[in-house]
């Protein structure tokens, strides 16, 4: 067990929807990444977020976006829903942000959309 | 940008089998490279890392070395057992930045008994 819990596990929902994808770090952790892992792009990092700042962007399209609350859990906004969009996605943490303190994954939230 | 290639999957052994699984990778700069390890439902776990050139990362019989001149991290391990079947991602991160991972497209290994 990481330490990290993501919720919900699995998410069905219709083109055009929002949902929103939950992630508490490890008891600690400062820094909260995501990442979209899908069967065409693969492990892509979407964005970064440290003590409730964003901190680096990665492929994130305008229609999705995140944020890191006081409690240091994280939210990930998906809105205007695409079948592309379809994809597991990932929380990771780490203790502190551009040192070698590993990423501690979680077990990912199943988006599908139909 | 940054890239990793890894060999495709997805691959077969027979216990105690030797495994490879290459990995090379562009960057610029002196990148730290990982492997992470991702079991069936479950998030990536980090196997092992190396953060500058010639080290060796290991951890748990699986060894990886940290090649400058090749830019290559290739997994190994001597003995594969039916509980390492999983998929395994190369990655790197840049020198200096924050954990922003990129990764390899991952192989599937399926161990036999």
């Amino acid at each position: 067990d990481s330490g990290v819990t993501q919720t919900p596990k699995h998410l069905i929902t219709a083109t055009g929807q929002r949902v929103t994808l939950r992630c508490s770090p490890r008891s600690g952790d400062l820094s909260v990444y995501w990442y979209q892992q899908s069967l065409d792009q693969g492990l892509q990092f979407l964005i970064q977020y440290y003590n409730g700042e964003e901190r680096a962007k990665g492929n994130i399209l305008e229609r999705f976006s995140a944020q890191q609350f006081p409690d240091l859990h994280s939210e990930l906004n998906l809105s205007s829903l695409e079948l592309g969009d379809s994809a597991l996605y990932f929380c990771a943490s780490s203790s502190r942000t551009g040192d070698n303190s590993p990423l501690h994954f979680g077990n990912g939230t199943r988006l599908t959309v139909t | 940008g940054d890239s990793v290639t890894q060999m495709e999957g997805p691959v077969t052994l027979s216990e105690e089998a030797f495994l490879t699984i290459n990995c090379t990778y562009t960057a610029t700069g002196y990148p730290s490279l990982f492997w992470y390890v991702q079991y069936p439902g479950e998030g990536l776990q980090l196997l092992l890392k190396a953060t500058k050139a010639d080290d060796k990362g290991s951890n748990k019989g699986f060894e990886a070395t940290y090649r400058k001149e090749t830019t290559s991290f290739h997994l190994e391990k001597g003995s594969v057992q039916v509980s390492d079947s999983a998929v395994y991602f190369c990655a790197l991160s840049p020198a200096g930045s924050a954990r922003q991972l990129t990764f390899g497209s991952g192989t599937q290994l399926t161990v036999l008994p």
